[in-house]
Parts: structure tokens; C-alpha cells; sequence
């Protein structure tokens, strides 16, 4: 069975740490991405990836980072958490030109 | 701008009652228009899909929708609803990006099923 895993559901952190959020993905997937779920506003696209090294910014990059090290892993980068970076992030994989988005279980962060 | 609304935010229905979400999109091109639906503590599974072709289009979970090009909407249907369905269902539109493809999403519709 194919698979996104995000190492953590829950997570809480203080302000003004550094967070990493990690995804794997076994499929061979070319396309990775983080999006943010906040109720009443959706999914809101952060960060994504088209290839090993690679990045392009979504919709709310700002305070954000991304790293692509191996194409199976997509880290999320939280320089300096804020108590407004609380929510939960969901990351995503899929073929180069597929919208057939494959999602992980997502991460509930909390900011204190 | 591309964005996707979903104008209902939360919806009760009684089993075996037939349902309706609504879904209307911007989008310039031709859209591909999807429905994911995300049960609770639980990632996004893809319901259906639209890519061109028949604009009635059947998905897992008995679910179907209809793309009305003229209306910009993307309705999700179901005939009989199961105790099951109860979730929150997502709305989003496949879009080109600067030669990459990205998808926008609505804001979603919380369904609650009453016995």
C-alpha cells in the first residue's frame, strides 16, 4: 500500500523554536507538498517540490522553509515558531504533471 | 485569480437522505476539478476527478458529480447518505503554475449524518 508518513501527529512546541516537520513518501513520487488546513479557510499551499533540491513557494511561504535533500523525504522548516503557526499541516506527493495528490495523516502543531 | 468556493460550511442530513454539496470555481482554462473527503484524524482521500469528457463523473463511495461549465460549479452528489459519510469534504481545482501544477482548494463542508 502506498504511503505518505509524517513522523508526528501531535506536536507542541514553545515560540521562537525551530521546528522541523518531516514527510516520506515510498512511491517514487516526483512532486511533494505542504499545505496548511486552518477551519474555514481550506488548505492553503506553503511549499513545493518538483524534484531533489528543488523548491518553489506557494500561497503563505512567509515564515516558512522547505528542504529536499532525497526525493522521498520533504521537510517542513519552522525558523522561529509563532503562536499563529498553530494548525495542521498535511503533506502531499504525486507524479510530475499528476493531480492524483497522495496525502499523509498530518501533523497538529501546537505553539505555545 | 483561481480560487474554489464552497458555500456551505456545514451540512446535516439524515441517513439514507440524499445529499448535495455545492462547489463553484474561477479558473480561466479548461479546469481540473476534483473532491477529496477527510474523515476525522485522518489525511485527504480522493473521491472523483474531472479531467474533460463526460461532465458527469462517478467516484468511490457511491459519490458522483456533475461539471457545469456554465454555472463554474462542480456539485457533489449522493443519492442515499450512510452514517459513514459524515466528514468534511474539499472542493479543489487543478491549476498550471508557472508550468507546474498545483491544486487550490475550498474552504470545505463539514457533513454531519443524523440516524
Amino acid at each position: 500500500d502506498v504511503k505518505v508518513t509524517q513522523s508526528s501527529r501531535y506536536l507542541v512546541k514553545r515560540t521562537g523554536e525551530k521546528v522541523f516537520l518531516e514527510c516520506v513518501q515510498d512511491m517514487d513520487h516526483e512532486n511533494m507538498f505542504w499545505y496548511r488546513q486552518d477551519p474555514g479557510l481550506g488548505l492553503r499551499l506553503i511549499y513545493f517540490s518538483y524534484d531533489v533540491k528543488m523548491k518553489e513557494k506557494g500561497d503563505i511561504p512567509e515564515g516558512y522553509s522547505v528542504s529536499r535533500e532525497k526525493k522521498e523525504r520533504f521537510s517542513l522548516i519552522l525558523e522561529s515558531a509563532s503562536t499563529n503557526q498553530t494548525s495542521m499541516y498535511l503533506c502531499a506527493s504525486s507524479f510530475w504533471q499528476d493531480y492524483g495528490y497522495t496525502f499523509g495523516s498530518g501533523t497538529r502543531l501546537t505553539v505555545v | 485569480a483561481q480560487s474554489v468556493t464552497q458555500p456551505d460550511i456545514h451540512i446535516t442530513v439524515s441517513e439514507g437522505a440524499s445529499l448535495e454539496l455545492r462547489c463553484n470555481y474561477s479558473y480561466g482554462a479548461t479546469p481540473y476539478l476534483f473532491w477529496y473527503v477527510q474523515s476525522p484524524g485522518q489525511g485527504l482521500q480522493l473521491l472523483l476527478k474531472y479531467f474533460s469528457g463526460d461532465t458527469l463523473v462517478q467516484g468511490i463511495k457511491g459519490f458522483e458529480a456533475e461539471f457545469k461549465r456554465s454555472q463554474s460549479s462542480f456539485n457533489l452528489r449522493k443519492p442515499s447518505v450512510h452514517w459513514s459519510d459524515a466528514a468534511e469534504y474539499f472542493c479543489a481545482v487543478g491549476v498550471d503554475s508557472g508550468g507546474y501544477n498545483k491544486l487550490i482548494f475550498g474552504a470545505g463542508t463539514r457533513l454531519a449524518v443524523h440516524p
